[in-house]
């Protein structure tokens, strides 16, 4: 079975930084494409960035973009999120998610994890 | 990125079909055959519903259809139950950066 399991939600002051986790099981970790996705209170979801199966490509929604830097660790069948100079826009719920297809770079998000929350507020 | 345009809500009876839309542009919805449908129901993830435009995931009730025409996709769910109300999300590759969400609709099962 398939396990996503999202880490390292706090309250972080406007201009701090915090590192998400997200723990994967249940799959050939370093066979898929993995992404992080968040979705604000009362509002819609929101692509942040994904990494391909072998870390080589990473990709960034512009609102992140110069910011956040996604990573992995396949020995560790781990995702990570590096979120710098966080504005009080980047609250909301993260999740992270699977790619529904092996060893495509950009395959979309199929199985998504719990999410943990981050909220920026002084 | 702008966000693909979704109706706020749809609503219908159950028994009924009810359909959403999704509007992009011929850099997203219209140029490639990768919309993605995501059902949410309240305090749950998201559940991917169907994929590249029209293919339904293993355990995904064959209620649940999609479709696509120009710069427009669509699901459509027949026999509408209590337990589809839910928010639903379309999602698209895109030229520009991987991926772009819907601002999301809102099924209410009257």
């Amino acid at each position: 079975e398939v396990q996503l399991v999202e880490s390292g939600g706090v309250v972080v002051q406007p201009g701090g930084s915090l590192r998400l986790s997200c723990a994967a099981s249940g799959f050939t970790f370093d066979d898929y494409t993995m992404h992080w996705l968040r979705q604000a209170p009362g509002k819609g979801l929101e692509w942040v960035s994904l990494i391909s199966w072998d870390g080589t490509s990473t990709y960034y929604a512009d609102s992140v973009k110069g910011r956040f830097t996604i990573s992995r660790d396949n020995s560790k069948n781990s995702l990570y999120l590096q979120m710098n100079s966080l504005r009080t826009e980047d609250t909301a719920l993260y999740y992270c998610a699977k790619a529904r297809v092996e060893r495509i770079a950009v395959a979309g998000a199929a199985y998504w994890g719990q999410g943990t929350l981050l909220t920026v507020s002084s | 990125q702008s966000a693909l345009t979704q109706p706020a809500s749809v609503s219908g009876s159950p028994g009924q079909s009810i359909t959403i839309s999704c509007t992009g542009t011929s850099s997203d919805v219209g140029g490639y055959n990768y919309v993605s449908w995501y059902q949410q129901h309240p305090g749950e993830a998201p559940k991917l519903m169907i994929y590249d435009v029209s293919n339904r995931p293993s355990g995904v009730s064959t209620r649940f259809s999609g479709s696509k025409s120009g710069n427009t996709a669509s699901l459509t769910i027949s026999g509408l139950q209590a337990e589809d109300e839910a928010d639903y999300y379309c999602s698209s590759y895109t030229s520009s950066s991987p991926w772009v969400f819907g601002g999301g609709t809102k099924l209410t099962v009257l």
